[in-house]
């Protein structure tokens, strides 16, 4: 039973460089979202999904792009890092948002050098 | 989007009930209540959620007021692994934001021996 999987754990950035942050769950959950923290802050939204197929913004959705092609995995990219996307980044996944509560991954170390 | 304020710290002592308040003045008649927790270097933890009445789960108990204007968390009996940040959060059941997760900024709860 995994719950909810983030890869990779840690990854270090060069500014300019591309990447892909994967959320996985195996809990036929249709809905997923995608946070970001900054040291001593809360938890930020950036996109969110309510099934498979859509998306829609967050609070701080510049510089982001995700997808939701297949219901068990969230995929958030960066297509040119910024020093300011220096976060931890959080998936959480939900049966139905609202009504439920959602189960969140470790969290994805990223540092933008 | 309602808002939702907290305290921005509070302390207790091991083994006394503890009382976190939130309020959510804009909080619209279809938005759940939803209360997680965050313990240092991990992702956030679901402690329970509700939309009108009181509810009660082996976490906690969640109160909420008959204008469902605030709410606030009792935890019965506090133990150190309780510390954490806690966060209020309202779940979007409508519009154009539905299921939506946005957090606050939590309090930071501190448990003395």
């Amino acid at each position: 039973n995994a719950g909810v999987t983030q890869t990779p754990k840690f990854r270090v950035l060069k500014t300019g460089q591309s990447m892909t942050l994967l959320c996985a769950q195996d809990m036929n959950h249709e809905y997923m979202y995608w946070y970001r923290q900054d040291p001593g802050m809360g938890l930020r939204l950036i996109h969110y999904s309510v099934g498979e197929g859509t998306t829609a913004k967050g609070e701080v959705p510049d510089g982001y792009n995700v997808s939701r092609l297949k219901k068990q995995n969230f995929l958030l990219g960066l297509e040119s890092a910024a020093p300011s996307q220096t976060s931890v980044y959080f998936c959480a996944s939900s049966y139905s948002g609202e009504r439920t509560e959602a189960f969140f991954g470790q969290g994805t170390r990223l540092t933008v050098v | 989007d309602a808002k939702t304020t907290q305290p921005n710290s509070m302390e207790s002592n091991e083994e006394e009930p503890v009382h976190l308040p939130c309020n959510h003045s804009t909080i619209s008649g279809t938005d759940y209540i939803h209360w997680y927790r965050q313990l240092p270097s991990q992702g956030p933890e679901y402690v329970i959620h509700g939309l009108t009445s009181n509810v009660n789960n082996r976490m906690a108990s969640l109160a909420i007021a008959e204008d469902r204007k605030s709410s606030t968390l009792i935890l019965h009996r506090a133990t150190l692994r309780d510390a954490a940040v806690y966060y209020c959060i309202l779940a979007y059941a409508g519009g154009t934001s539905y299921g939506k997760l946005t957090f606050g900024q939590g309090t930071i709860l501190t448990v003395h021996p």
